[in-house]
């Protein structure tokens, strides 16, 4: 039984670019949530997708987009990175029709924008 | 907004010792879940124990247990035999109960030490 996956799984970055980062969640999972983890900190909700559409979005300005595919896998995209986007971006996932309140992590992406 | 903290932002305890990390939230909900999760230095985050509110029974798996206290909005994890490989960061979270997949909120984390 797969795990969530992520990847890459270290990514580094110049101001102004932009970045994409790409999940696959647990086998038998439809919901994917991702979430940045600063360094020291807990874990802060970014969004949440499930068919393919965002259901929840946290404090997190445009610039941080998403994308669900038909097979459930995601894409978190950043435009105009800041160095404070610099963090370890954490996908969840969770399955909607059995313990939607649990979530699984993949290992994450750890972003250094320069 | 529901909130969650944990006090103690370090704590060390011998092997085979029992230690005990606190977490307390605040929230106006009386449907949730809570959860504590492990994050060791390879950055995974692992779902050590789940908690629903509703269930007076405190949750238990294997060497890990919780004390949850509804009234008083507190939830600890207390670990028995404790083993190196149980060091490592140790995060509090809360998710509403509402239908469906909800948001988790995070406490600032625990880091635990093992001394052998």
């Amino acid at each position: 039984d797969a795990g969530v996956t992520q990847s890459p799984t270290h990514l580094i970055k110049t101001r102004g670019q932009q970045v994409t980062l790409r999940c696959s969640p647990k086998s038998g999972h439809d919901t994917v949530s991702w979430y940045q983890q600063a360094l020291g900190q807990g874990p802060q909700f970014i969004f949440q997708y499930y068919e393919e559409e965002e259901r929840q979005r946290g404090n997190f300005p445009d610039r941080f987009s998403g994308h669900q595919f038909p097979n459930y896998s995601s894409e978190l995209n950043v435009n105009a990175l800041l160095l404070g986007d610099s963090a370890l971006y954490l996908c969840a996932s969770s399955s909607l029709t059995f313990r939607p309140d649990t979530q699984y992590f993949g290992p994450g992406t750890r972003l250094t924008v320069l | 907004a529901q909130t969650v903290t944990q006090s103690q932002p370090e704590m060390s305890v011998q092997e085979a010792e029992t230690v005990t990390l606190s977490c307390t939230y605040d929230t106006s909900e009386s449907d949730y879940y809570l959860f504590w999760y492990k994050q060791p230095p390879s950055r995974q985050m692992i779902l050590v124990i789940r908690q629903e509110a509703y269930k007076q029974q405190n949750a238990t798996e294997n060497r890990f247990s919780v004390n949850f206290q509804k009234a008083a909005k507190s939830f600890s994890l207390k670990i028995s035999d404790s083993q190196l490989g149980d060091a490592a960061m140790y995060f509090c979270a809360y998710t509403r109960g509402i239908q469906g997949a909800q948001k988790l909120v995070f406490g600032q984390g625990t880091r635990l030490t093992i001394n052998p």
